[in-house]
């Protein structure tokens, strides 16, 4: 009965490869985002989804690209992966300001 | 550009000792202000919520606001080996959707 989950946990791929990370929230809220924690474990958001509406695209290559097919669901898309794209990539939840995090999908690029 | 100041430490503690952790934000029209703990490998956790000038006491824990200041800190009272963590501040700069800008976090270190 986890509120917030992600899948995979562990992403091995090559450079150049295509690949996507789906989560989902049990929570009933409205809102959903994606985190990217880098080696050095600074978090930053990079999207944030509003009952399937797209809110917040910060700063963040169009070799990304989150889908939201439901209000439950926001999945994330890389193409043409690269080295710097090795992170660990959080999806969250949110009602009343308060965010819940997934277990994180550790994302390794060789 | 929205950024959050924390010293990233290591901040070490006695057990038993209280814990001090501090954060300020650029942002003025901050509103929410939130203190994740986060152990190594696992993902954040919220500890403490605050969105009114002054302290919030959840057990041991007592978050302190200063929007004058821009200033939020965390105090952890009678400290456990357990809490030795990465603890993260957070704040949101508006309602609704709006993400939130993390600190790059104080790694904490509390002594047996």
């Amino acid at each position: 009965d986890t509120a917030v989950s992600q899948t995979p946990k562990y992403l091995v791929t090559q450079m150049g490869n295509d690949k996507s990370i789906k989560c989902e929230q049990n929570l009933g809220h409205d809102t959903m985002y994606w985190y990217k924690q880098d080696s050095k474990k600074f978090l930053k958001i990079m999207f944030s989804y509003n009952n399937k509406e797209l809110i917040i695209n910060e700063t963040v290559p169009n070799r990304f690209s989150p889908k939201s097919p439901d209000k439950a669901h926001l999945n994330l898309h890389i193409n043409s992966l690269e080295l710097g794209d090795s992170a660990v990539y959080f999806c969250a939840s949110s009602q009343n300001n308060i965010q819940y995090f997934g277990a994180g999908t550790r994302l390794s690029v060789l | 550009q929205k950024e959050v100041e924390q010293n990233s430490g290591p901040l070490s503690v006695p057990e038993g000792a209280i814990a001090s952790l501090n954060c300020t934000y650029s942002d003025r029209g901050s509103q929410s202000f939130f203190w994740y703990r986060q152990y190594s490998g696992k993902s954040p956790e919220l500890i403490m919520s605050i969105y009114s000038n002054g302290d919030k006491e959840d057990g041991r824990f007592t978050a302190q606001l200063n929007k004058a200041s821009q200033y939020v800190s965390l105090l952890i009272r009678d400290s456990q080996p357990s809490d030795s963590a990465t603890y993260l501040c957070a704040v949101n700069s508006g309602g609704g959707a709006d993400g939130l800008t993390f600190g790059k976090g104080t790694h904490l270190i509390i002594q047996p």
